[in-house]
């Protein structure tokens, strides 16, 4: 079975600063995605990121970016920039194709923004 | 544009009942999926669907059922209510499989006392 591990319960960035989320997956799979979602208070779960496991390219979307290591199986999320409204908890998942794309999360980084 | 909504926000049951979560998506999605979110975890799949008629378990199937009678409504339904069922349930739906990213209805908080 296919598991996603995120080792940061909490972490903490100041203003216009920079953060790194880590995660990382197990999986025998070769053919799989990898998605980053944002969960603000109000609990909508909002994507800011996918990255397909044949690319070698990191993914990017503007302030966000991730750094892809297949063989480490290894996806983390950066932050640059960060704003207030980055405060939120972040969950990494995984899905495969042939998997009818079910997600597999983590249990999420809770990122505070400070001033 | 609605996208996914699920209905309702809020429930508050006692054991032993039953009730229906609906969720509706006007995407003209294939794909759906019923997720619950409990604290200190992530999202866990309880059951999905890759089609009208077709539904499949997922990894926490246990207590529910589920129907896709329609293309853009998939129901979860809890038959005999217990409180380790309390939790926030997510609605999602995707285009295809393939990686397609999933769109999540708001949630709905149920409480079971």
């Amino acid at each position: 079975a296919q598991t996603v591990t995120q080792s940061q319960p909490e972490m903490s960035v100041q203003e216009a600063e920079t953060v790194t989320l880590s995660c990382t997956y197990d999986t025998s799979e070769s053919d799989y995605y990898l998605f980053w979602y944002k969960q603000p208070p109000s609990r909508q779960m909002i994507l800011v990121i996918r990255q397909e496991a044949y690319k070698q390219q990191n993914a990017t979307e503007n302030r966000f970016s991730v750094n892809f290591q297949k063989a480490a199986k290894s996806f983390s999320l950066k932050i640059s920039d960060s704003q207030l409204g980055d405060a939120a908890m972040y969950f990494c998942a995984y899905a495969t194709v042939s998997t009818a794309s079910k997600l597999t999360f983590g249990t999420g980084t809770r990122l505070q923004v400070t001033l | 544009n609605a996208g996914v909504t699920q209905t309702p926000k809020f429930r508050v049951l006692k054991t032993g009942q039953s009730m229906t979560l609906l969720c509706a998506q006007d995407m003209n999605h294939e794909y759906m999926y019923w997720y619950r979110q409990d604290p200190g975890m992530g999202l866990r799949l309880i059951h999905y669907s890759v089609g009208e008629g077709t539904t499949a378990k997922g990894e926490v199937p246990d207590g529910y059922n589920v129907s896709r009678l329609k293309k853009q409504n998939f129901l979860l339904g809890l038959e005999s209510a217990a409180p380790s069922q309390t939790s926030v349930y997510f609605c999602a739906s995707s285009y295809s499989a393939g990686g397609q990213p999933q769109h999540f209805g708001d949630g709905t908080r149920l409480s079971i006392l």
